[in-house]
């Protein structure tokens, strides 16, 4: 079991869908990431959050945004998403967004966009 | 520019035969290098972190090495349970002053019995 807690497991929407992917971690960690990846692809960066402010927008489109509301949560809220979107989504936690500590990895939404 | 090279791309072994997999990197200013293992459907479990060279890190058959161009993640007697893809990433600097993971491609480790 992993200690960043991701859900939906898995997500299956129309392009024309509003759906969140929630993720949450009670390590104390202040920094916390979104990661996007394709099949046989390493992880993407999306965003990063520092002390529940947006840091880093890793020039992720609009239908794809991400909130704070406190430490331990991090949400990333999904509109009109096209079907190339469709992968694995990562959340991902650290002690501080500039700190030379390893990131750990939830599980994942596996998105699915029809 | 920063990069994370990772080889070979795919691993087949027998049960029991031990190998390595080799993760070069160009960074400038190394502050750690970080070792991944990626079970199929599942986000990347932390194993190791390595900070200067010439250190070693041991978990179970597994033991990474560092230095100061790449690392290498040595398999002993490899079991089935072994099979996954095995990440490294580097944190790079970036104008923010937050360390940005790159990662390499990976290494799809299959252990057949």
């Amino acid at each position: 079991d992993t200690e960043v807690t991701q859900t939906p497991k898995h997500l299956v929407m129309g392009m024309t869908n509003k759906k969140s992917l929630k993720c949450e971690q009670h390590m104390g960690h202040r920094a916390m990431y979104w990661y996007k990846q394709k099949a046989k692809k390493p992880p993407e960066l999306m965003f990063v959050y520092s002390y529940e402010k947006l840091s880093i927008n890793e020039s992720v489109p609009s239908r794809f945004s991400p909130e704070c509301p406190n430490s331990s949560l991090l949400n990333l809220h999904l509109h009109a998403l096209q079907p190339e979107d469709s992968a694995l989504y990562l959340c991902a936690s650290s002690h501080m967004a500039n700190s030379n500590q390893p990131q750990h990895f939830g599980d994942g939404t596996r998105l699915s966009i029809l | 520019e920063d990069q994370v090279t990772q080889s070979p791309e795919a691993l087949r072994l027998q049960e029991g035969e031990s190998s390595s997999l080799n993760c070069s990197y160009t960074v400038s200013g190394l502050r750690g290098l970080f070792w991944y293992r990626q079970d199929p459907g599942k986000g990347p479990e932390f194993l190791f972190t390595l900070y200067s060279a010439g250190e070693e890190k041991e978990k179970e058959r597994l033991k990474a090495t560092l230095t100061k161009k790449e690392s290498f993640l040595h398999i002993t007697a490899p079991k089935p349970e072994d099979s996954a893809t095995y990440l490294c990433a580097v944190p790079s600097g970036f104008s923010g002053g937050y360390n940005k993971l790159i990662f390499g491609a990976g290494t799809r480790l299959a252990v057949h019995p």
